[in-house]
């Protein structure tokens, strides 16, 4: 998976409770981005980052924040997990912003 | 509203024949599209991707059809093998910033 690890791989939560993923690459490239894959709608983009302490929002982004204090760590933060964020979600990695290289996800469960 | 339209839901196709896969966008400023190719529980991983400034673009068994007069883009999998059998999503871009994804074709190719 091109040098991503994602943490943790599997969670279950209770609504309410925030929650933060960790996106880890060591391929020092400058993109990075957050997804979620749910049936039906395939891959939908939440945040990304081109840079260290630069994001924007993706498509769905509500709920959603971000924060990349390295080059390496993109983390996603869920403030207050609701049952719609169930999902897998999917950190990537860019250099060229054309090639994607994807982590191998992490399953949450909101009860 | 789903920026980029992709079918069929689901194919089945005979091992040595041709697989085929249709998307459809709306946004003419979209610039980059790529295939995807997802296998049960990893990431999605770059199968091929072409800009609009080509019609076609082939790499051993994949073929990308494009029609930007149409504003359509096909995925062609000629010679389908077993190991073929993955979901495939299409996806197009702007300038790399914001990636939408369509919502995912299930292949399955039979023996």
């Amino acid at each position: 998976d091109a040098g991503i690890t994602q943490s943790p791989r599997h969670k279950v939560t209770e609504t309410g409770t925030p929650v933060t993923l960790r996106c880890h690459q060591t391929e020092n490239h400058r993109y990075m981005y957050w997804y979620r894959q749910d049936p039906g709608h395939g891959l939908r983009l939440i945040h990304y980052s081109y840079g260290v302490k630069d994001t924007d929002k993706g498509e769905v982004s509500d709920g959603y924040s971000v924060s990349r204090s390295k080059t390496e760590d993109f983390l996603l933060t869920l403030e207050s997990a609701t049952s719609s964020q169930t999902s897998v979600y999917f950190c990537a990695i860019s250099e060229t912003q054309e090639t994607q290289y994807f982590g191998p996800g992490t399953r949450l469960l909101v009860l | 509203q789903q920026q980029v339209k992709q079918s069929p839901q689901s194919l089945i196709v005979q091992k040595g024949g041709i697989s085929i896969i249709n998307c459809a966008y709306e946004n003419t400023a979209f610039d980059y599209f790529p295939w995807y190719q997802q296998f049960p529980g990893k990431g999605p991983a770059l199968l091929i991707a072409i800009r609009p400034d080509v019609s076609e673009k082939k790499e051993g068994r994949f073929t990308i059809s494009f029609n930007k007069s149409a504003k359509q883009f096909s995925l062609h999998i000629m010679d389908s093998q077993p190991g073929d059998s993955a979901t495939y999503f299409c996806a197009a871009s702007y300038r790399g910033n914001q990636f939408y994804f369509g919502t995912g074709t299930s292949l399955t190719v039979i023996p």
